[in-house]
């Protein structure tokens, strides 16, 4: 099975504060993903890789910056967090064809306070 | 640019009785259709999707959905409802040349009634 982690599930963290959530996939997918969840937003793509070394912006990358050193890993990075921050992050990792199914992680809740 | 509607926020349906959730889409060529569910606390599991051939597409927990180009819809039905069932559910449509990004609806919340 497809093994989608996330290195936490609840985050509390302050303003101001450097935060990393980290996502590791253990299918050898090219593709991985950060998607924010706020309710009745659905899910929206902050940062997408295709490769290592590689990213695209998404739909609301303001405020994030992505890391992927390691084909398996990619790392969501806030560099100064605010309270507007405050959400559910989802990694998702797939293969690069449009057809293909994007496996996600269990979440990060991150407040902000 | 593509959109996914999902009309119902929120559904209540019995345990045993029947479900269709809707979910809109607008995107030029032929979509890639997906429905992902989320119970709470979870991240998505994928139920089924849609990339040509059968416009009715099986998935898991005995979910189908219905690609209808004409409508642009792409809606889930389940035949009848488990307790097990309620969750969020999200409808998504890809695109074949933007590395398989997805745009996703905003969601409806299933809720099932004893």
């Amino acid at each position: 099975d497809v093994k989608v982690t996330q290195s936490s599930r609840y985050l509390v963290k302050r303003t101001g504060e450097k935060v990393f959530l980290e996502c590791v996939q253990d299918m050898d997918h090219e593709n991985m993903f950060w998607y924010r969840q706020d309710p009745g937003l659905g899910l929206r793509l902050i940062y997408f890789s295709y490769d290592v070394k590689m990213k695209e912006k998404g739909d609301i990358p303001e405020g994030y910056s992505v890391s992927r050193e390691k084909k398996e890993r990619f790392s969501l990075i806030l560099e100064s967090a605010s309270t507007n921050q405050t959400s559910m992050y989802l990694c998702a990792s797939s293969f690069p064809w449009g057809s293909e199914t994007q496996y996600f992680g269990p979440g990060t809740r991150l407040l902000v306070l | 640019a593509q959109s996914v509607t999902q009309p119902d926020i929120h559904i209540t349906v019995s345990e045993g009785a029947s479900l269709e959730l809707r979910c809109n889409y607008s995107y030029g060529a032929t979509p890639y259709l997906f429905w992902y569910v989320q119970s709470p606390g979870q991240g998505l599991q994928l139920l089924l999707k849609y990339f040509s051939g059968d416009t009715l597409v099986q998935g898991i927990k005995g979910f189908e959905a219905e690609f209808k180009r004409s409508q642009s819809s792409f809606n889930l039905r389940k035949p009848s409802v488990h307790w097990s069932d309620a969750a969020e559910y999200f409808c998504a449509v890809g695109e074949d040349n933007a590395g398989n990004m997805l745009t996703f609806g905003g969601g409806t919340r299933l809720m099932v009634k004893p």
